[in-house]
């Protein structure tokens, strides 16, 4: 079983849909992060965060420590959110541990 | 992503042929690392530094080396290519800070094919 493990693998949605993508993880963590993976391009960092709740835009990441889960919710989906999204644990000792990544489709 | 320059983007190797993927940084990161990103797995460490002349194995490191001999620069060589490192490459710098300050910033990837 992997350390991380996000769900689900695809989705596909309609724009302007609530998205909600989850993350579960094993191990005990320092800090939680989730990245953006664009067709064809780098992986750039959305958030980090170890407890409650951070908000950038239409984005929001909450992680709930005890039950060691997170979860990345878009609001009011466009197309140009298509792109995999990919949470990356912090288990200590300079490290990440990645999920696999979510791929995410927002049709027009 | 702004700090972190790797190339080249795309590579055709063929099989038995060697190759060096660059990895340069400017953010003064001590922490340097090579990644493969295969279809339906997460990046997968192959090999890490911790600083200049310091480097250490990930969890694939079969066939690769790397060395560091700047803060700067990391590169990864493929001594000789095999079907199996079909794959897409990410380097990666990152500054590990306390209280949840952690900074990580990634190349735009290599997708290599070896034929």
């Amino acid at each position: 079983k992997n350390e991380v493990e996000q769900s689900p693998q695809n989705l596909t949605a309609q724009e302007g849909e609530f998205i909600t993508i989850n993350c579960s993880y094993s191990v005990g963590i320092s800090a939680l992060h989730w990245l953006q993976q664009h067709p064809g391009g780098g992986i750039v960092s959305l958030f980090m965060l170890s407890s409650g709740k951070k908000k950038h835009g239409r984005l929001i990441a909450t992680i709930n420590i005890q039950e060691k889960h997170s979860s990345l919710h878009i609001t009011a989906s466009h197309p140009r959110d298509s792109a995999v999204y990919i949470c990356a644990v912090e288990p200590g000792a300079q490290k990440l541990v990645f999920g696999q990544g979510t791929r995410l489709t927002i049709n027009p | 992503n702004a700090g972190v320059t790797q190339t080249p983007k795309f590579q055709v190797l063929k099989t038995g042929q060697s190759m060096t993927l660059q990895c340069a940084q400017d953010m003064n990161h001590e922490y340097m690392s090579w990644y493969r990103q295969d279809p339906g797995m997460g990046l997968r460490l192959i090999h890490y530094s911790v600083g200049a002349g310091i480097t250490d194995q990930g969890e694939v490191p079969n066939g690769y080396n790397v060395s560091r001999s700047t803060t700067e620069d990391f590169p990864l060589r493929l001594l000789s290519a095999a079907p199996s490192q079909t794959s897409v490459y990410f380097c990666a710098s990152t500054q590990f800070r306390s209280f949840q300050n952690t900074e990580a910033f990634f190349g735009q990837g290599t997708r290599l094919t070896v034929v």
